[in-house]
């Protein structure tokens, strides 16, 4: 069956600091893959996605994500993380299409960011 | 503005009530899901709906029910069948958007059955 991994469910970084958030996934077809945050008690929002093309994917708010299909990967990364990031953190990848305007994310089960000062 | 409304925020209920979550989007997307969020257990999807009076049921649908009336307004009621309600839920909508359907989520509803 289909699945998303996100194998750390807390990480904790120092401000400044570089962050790589894990997610792999599995999945036989070409996976459309996103990345999603959400602050307490909040909506989740998407930072980026990947579908084709190159597989260095920019987002919003300084977050980077690599699609590497050798490995079932699409790791967010951000260079220097700023106290702001502290979120729980969601990789989706989509189950299946099921007609115009509609699909079926499967969501990982979140990686917690805290960020010490 | 454009977006997703989902209220209450917070809602609490006794056991064996029904109870009904509203949504609602006014960013003309045709598609609309419902989402149940437990601490570590990431988004199960409930409910999905790709055009009025049409939908489906996700991977956790038991106890609850949804109706599509109208293209902006999907709202879910959890019924007194659903056997742990307490939960946070989470409404979002879809749009094609440069290859690929997004989802875009509302701010959610804190639902507390005792």
């Amino acid at each position: 069956a289909q699945s998303v991994t996100q194998p750390d469910i807390h990480i904790t970084v120092s401000e400044g600091a570089s962050l790589e958030l894990r997610c792999n996934y599995s999945y036989g077809a070409t996976p459309y893959l996103f990345w999603y945050v959400q602050s307490p008690g909040q909506g989740l929002q998407l930072l980026l996605k990947y579908f084709s093309g190159d597989t260095l994917v920019q987002g919003i708010k300084g977050f980077e994500a690599e699609f590497k299909r050798s490995q079932s990967s699409f790791n967010l990364r951000k260079p220097s993380v700023h106290w702001s990031d502290a979120a729980e953190y969601f990789c989706a990848v989509v189950l299946a299409y099921s007609g115009a305007g509609s699909y079926q994310l499967t969501f990982g089960k979140g990686t917690k960011l805290s960020v010490i000062p | 503005d454009g977006g997703i409304t989902q209220s209450p925020k917070y809602l609490f209920r006794k056991e064996g009530q029904n109870v009904t979550l509203s949504c609602e989007q006014n960013l003309n997307h045709d598609a609309m899901y419902w989402y149940r969020q437990d601490p570590g257990q990431g988004l199960r999807l409930i409910y999905y709906s790709q055009i009025v009076n049409d939908f489906q049921k996700g991977d956790i649908a038991e106890g609850y029910s949804v109706s599509r009336e109208k293209k902006e307004s999907f709202p879910l009621t959890v019924t007194s069948a659903q056997k742990n309600p307490t939960a946070f839920y989470l409404c979002a909508s879809s749009i094609w958007a440069g290859g690929v359907y997004e989802q875009y989520f509302g701010p959610g509803t804190r639902l507390t059955v005792t």
